[in-house]
């Protein structure tokens, strides 16, 4: 299956900065799914997102689906330590497609 | 605890070989689905499985097969295996067959020497 595009690869931040990574695909998603894996971990799911336009919030993690449905954002405000990890975005309609995720460490 | 539960945690093997993945989905899960994450590297999809049939099929070698069992655990069977094939297999299940959120297993890192 096509890949949704996710960059940056990688992101550097020191801790207290705001961190986004973002997901493209060229084709209309059903959803949008993001995940984070902690270093030596597995993924864990975070939220589902399906209406276009659609923003959530866990604390400092606020979502977004845009309006076209082709592209979503995660952003983290005031990054902490524990933010640490490989952010994948995910979509699982007709096939099985993952972003090659965002790694972000975080200096304190 | 995701309540995916995968075995063994560790195998170490030569090149040639023949080794099997087990999998067990969370309770009332009815997909599974395999994944290849190769050293920092991102998640390779296999091929997912619904309620005993083939939902879905990715990146998979010819060389590699999967199957699910009636009782819904899963096996992933990869064969003369190559050095390229050490990784780390992650083993994820879910309610539905798409669009739902999946729960990953803690993985099974593959060594090949």
């Amino acid at each position: 299956g096509q890949q949704v595009m996710q960059i940056p690869q990688y992101q550097h931040v020191q801790e207290g900065e705001d961190f986004t990574t973002y997901c493209n695909s060229s084709t209309t998603l059903s959803n949008i799914q993001w995940y984070k894996q902690r270093p030596g971990g597995h993924p864990v799911f975070l939220i589902q997102l399906v209406k276009s336009g659609e923003v959530k919030k866990q604390k400092r993690l606020t979502f977004q689906f845009g309006e076209a449905k082709k592209n979503s954002s995660l952003h983290i405000t005031a990054t902490q330590t524990t933010d640490v990890g490989t952010y994948f975005c995910a979509n699982n309609n007709n096939d099985m497609r993952f972003g090659a995720g965002t790694r972000l460490t975080v200096k304190p | 605890d995701s309540g995916v539960t995968q075995t063994p945690k560790h195998l170490i093997t030569a090149t040639g070989q023949r080794v099997t993945l087990r999998c067990s989905p969370r309770s009332g899960d009815l997909s599974v689905y395999w994944y290849q994450q190769s050293l920092d590297q991102g998640l390779q999809f296999l091929i997912q499985y619904y309620n005993g049939e083939e939902r879905a099929k990715g990146n998979i070698l010819e060389r590699f097969s999967a199957q699910q069992f009636p009782d819904l655990h899963s096996e992933l069977n990869l064969s003369s295996l190559e050095l390229g094939d050490s990784a780390l297999y992650f083993c994820a299940s879910s309610v539905g067959s798409f669009n739902q959120p999946q729960h990953f297993g803690d993985g099974t890192r593959l060594s090949i020497l």
